[in-house]
């Protein structure tokens, strides 16, 4: 159950788009499309961002988007607003029938 | 309304054992999937332990596998996590998680309680 692999950090300035990648296994994000994304704010509970790979939750805003290639799933935040400044972490449904988390990605805003 | 309340947390020395308890209220609680996620202090994210409905099957991380025991509480909404063999890298915040589909995605969270494994 290693980890997915996600980078530590990703900034941005305000308006911009990034895209954080998270990439595991065949076993995992490659062979399955449910991968999720959540952000977490300082001393937050995590929040639910993208599901199923592309899914939005209602509420969740239309700047954000999920997709999957391979092995890699990737989340995009298109016209990054300061808010979006949060811990993000992705998840994949195992081969294993467990769930894997990424490390986590900083996102910064500049 | 969705609403998760854990308790249990606290502080126990290396070995000793804890059971965190989750109340659930504002969904039909026997239908879902319930899962306990922990976060280290200043950590990520890491899954620890999901118990299916209907079966009550459970499946865990291989961290806790042996040590954790997950089970639930039809009949008064309740999920219950009981920890032995505690080890100073079980130290974290443990959150409680409705599942929307076998073993995830969490919409809901509960906020949290505090485990503290330290002599």
């Amino acid at each position: 159950q290693s980890a997915l692999t996600q980078p530590a950090s990703v900034s941005g300035s305000p308006g911009q788009s990034i895209t954080i990648s998270c990439t595991g296994t065949s076993s995992d994000v490659g062979g399955y499309n449910y991968v999720s994304w959540y952000q977490q704010h300082p001393d937050k509970v995590p929040k639910l961002m993208i599901s199923d790979v592309s899914k939005r939750p209602s509420g969740v805003s239309n700047r954000f988007s999920g997709s999957k290639s391979g092995n890699t799933a990737s989340l995009t935040i298109s016209g990054l607003q300061a808010e979006d400044e949060a811990d993000y972490y992705c998840a994949s449904f195992t081969r294993s029938s467990t769930l894997v988390f990424g490390g986590g990605t900083k996102v910064t805003v500049l | 309304e969705v609403q998760l309340l854990e308790s249990g947390g606290g502080l126990v020395q290396p070995g000793g054992s804890l059971r965190l308890s989750c109340a659930a209220s504002g969904f039909t609680f026997s239908s879902y999937a319930m899962s306990w996620v922990r976060q280290a202090p200043g950590k990520g994210l890491e899954w620890v332990s999901t118990v299916k409905p209907g079966s009550g099957s459970t499946h865990y991380a291989d961290s806790v596998k042996g040590r954790f025991t997950l089970s639930r509480d039809n009949s008064k909404n309740m999920l219950y996590l009981q920890m032995d063999s505690l080890r100073a890298e079980d130290t974290a915040v443990y959150y409680c998680a409705k599942a929307e589909g076998s073993i995830d995605p969490f919409l809901y969270w509960g906020q949290g309680t505090l485990v503290t494994v330290s002599s």
